[in-house]
């Protein structure tokens, strides 16, 4: 069964370093997102992309965040300088659509980055 | 007004019992529902899109009422290895938004 693969699994940086985590979606998927998971908290949602640019974003998804698909295959998340702050899980996402029917609008998560800032 | 509620648990059932977790929503223009199980430090997996019909899946029903906006899930004849995190996620537009969770544990 197709799946989100993610790298690395863990990260451990400085503050004020940067970052990239690195997603590839499933392979038919169009739409790609990025979640995080503060320890102990909810997932929150943090940008979704479709067709090369970023269709929506959260008010967490700030000037330090960026994401690029580079190539035909890897979707990547760019933390510019890390804070403290930015410690949590992250997960990529994909789906088919956004919107039609449930079975092709439904998000399948990758394993996700855990991600340190020390 | 938090956007998806869920009662945190935990749920604490001996095998075999059934469970029923609510998820309310605040926004009613939501489109759709899904439930979701994670396990702890893990990615939430789809467990189940809530249809407006309901639906059934082996030990697993989904509901959904629109009107007073929550979304249902009962377990049946539960298993230690349904122990886990069931998320409720409500999807407005694109992004899916989340609630909390809410914690289960099934004892032997």
């Amino acid at each position: 069964e197709p799946e989100v693969t993610q790298t690395p699994s863990h990260q451990v940086t400085q503050m004020g370093q940067e970052v990239i985590l690195r997603c590839v979606p499933i392979s038919n998927h169009l739409y790609f997102y990025w979640y995080r998971q503060i320890l102990g908290q909810k997932v929150e949602f943090l940008v979704s992309f479709y067709n090369n640019e970023i269709s929506e974003k959260s008010e967490i998804f700030d000037d330090q965040f960026s994401v690029e698909r580079p190539d035909g295959s890897n979707f990547t998340l760019k933390i510019r300088s890390t804070k403290l702050e930015d410690s949590a899980m992250y997960f990529c996402a994909s789906s088919e659509v956004s919107g039609g029917t449930l079975v092709r609008e439904t998000q399948y998560f990758g394993p996700g980055t855990r991600l340190l800032v020390l | 007004r938090k956007e998806v509620e869920q009662d945190p648990g935990p749920f604490n059932v001996p095998e075999g019992a059934t469970v029923a977790f609510n998820c309310t929503y605040s926004n009613s223009a939501s489109q759709s529902f899904f439930w979701y199980r994670q396990d702890c430090r893990k990615e939430p997996k789809l467990l189940m899109s809530v249809y407006s019909s309901g639906n059934e899946d082996g030990r697993f029903t989904a509901q959904l009422n629109r009107a007073s906006q929550y979304i249902s899930l009962l377990i049946r004849d539960s298993k230690l290895s349904d122990s886990a995190t069931y998320l409720c996620a409500v999807n407005i537009g694109t992004p899916l938004v989340f609630g909390k969770g809410t914690r289960l544990s099934v004892i032997a």
